[in-house]
């Protein structure tokens, strides 16, 4: 079974600078997707970005990127120009790309607070 | 923009009695989902559903839980004989490739 870990409960950020989550996660497959989640305090499940395993090219989205590194199965998400509205608990989350297996296996979380 | 849409956005039950937490997927997806988010916990799945059927379930997902598609649009998630420890936020989610979810149920069993 597939496992990911949030080593970092908590991370705090000034307004403006940049910040880096960690994920780790375990699987024996090869292909594979990893996400971030973003959970504000209204509790719904927003989709930040995503990676393709099979892509060695990290992804970004406009302040959002990854630095994801199979062979070390980590997948870390880099915050720039970090601002008020991205505080939030971020999820890290890896789904098979085994057809008709596309659960999705949550880490516990990073509060992400950010400082004005 | 498309959205998964949840309702209630929160059902007060008493202990024993039935719910049913209602989704609308998003409409051109073929994946919907059900998870749960104990307060202060992780998201855990519950169970996946696959042209009309379920195609995959967590050990969570007992004989407790149920899921049906009942027509074109709706998917609903039924908890008979609640208990307390089933309080938690439920989350409906669809995709083709990547999931969309709905804002959630807070469900409280008292």
């Amino acid at each position: 079974a597939q496992t990911v870990t949030q080593s970092q409960p908590e991370m705090s950020v000034q307004e403006a600078e940049t910040v880096t989550l960690s994920c780790t996660y375990d699987t024996s497959e090869s292909d594979y997707y990893l996400f971030w989640y973003k959970q504000p305090p209204s509790r719904q499940m927003i989709l930040v970005i995503r990676q393709e395993a099979y892509k060695q090219q990290n992804a970004t989205e406009n302040r959002f990127s990854v630095n994801f590194q199979k062979a070390a199965k980590s997948f870390s998400l880099k915050i720039s120009d970090s601002q008020l509205g991205d505080a939030a608990m971020y999820f890290c989350a890896y789904r098979s790309a085994a057809p008709l297996t596309r659960q999705l296996t949550f880490g516990s979380g990073t509060q992400l607070t950010v400082l004005p | 923009e498309p959205e998964v849409t949840q309702t209630p956005s929160h059902q007060v039950t008493q202990m024993g009695q039935e719910v049913i937490l209602r989704c609308v997927p998003i409409s051109n997806h073929l994946y919907f989902y059900w998870y749960r988010q104990i307060l202060g916990q992780k998201v855990e799945f519950l169970v996946s559903f696959y042209n009309n059927e379920i195609s995959e379930k967590s050990e969570i997902f007992d004989d407790q839980f149920s899921v049906e598609r009942p027509d074109g649009s709706n998917f609903t998630l039924k908890i008979r004989s609640t208990k307390l420890e089933d309080s938690a936020m439920y989350f409906c989610a669809s995709s083709n490739t990547e999931a969309f979810f709905g804002q959630g149920t807070r469900l409280t069993v008292v």
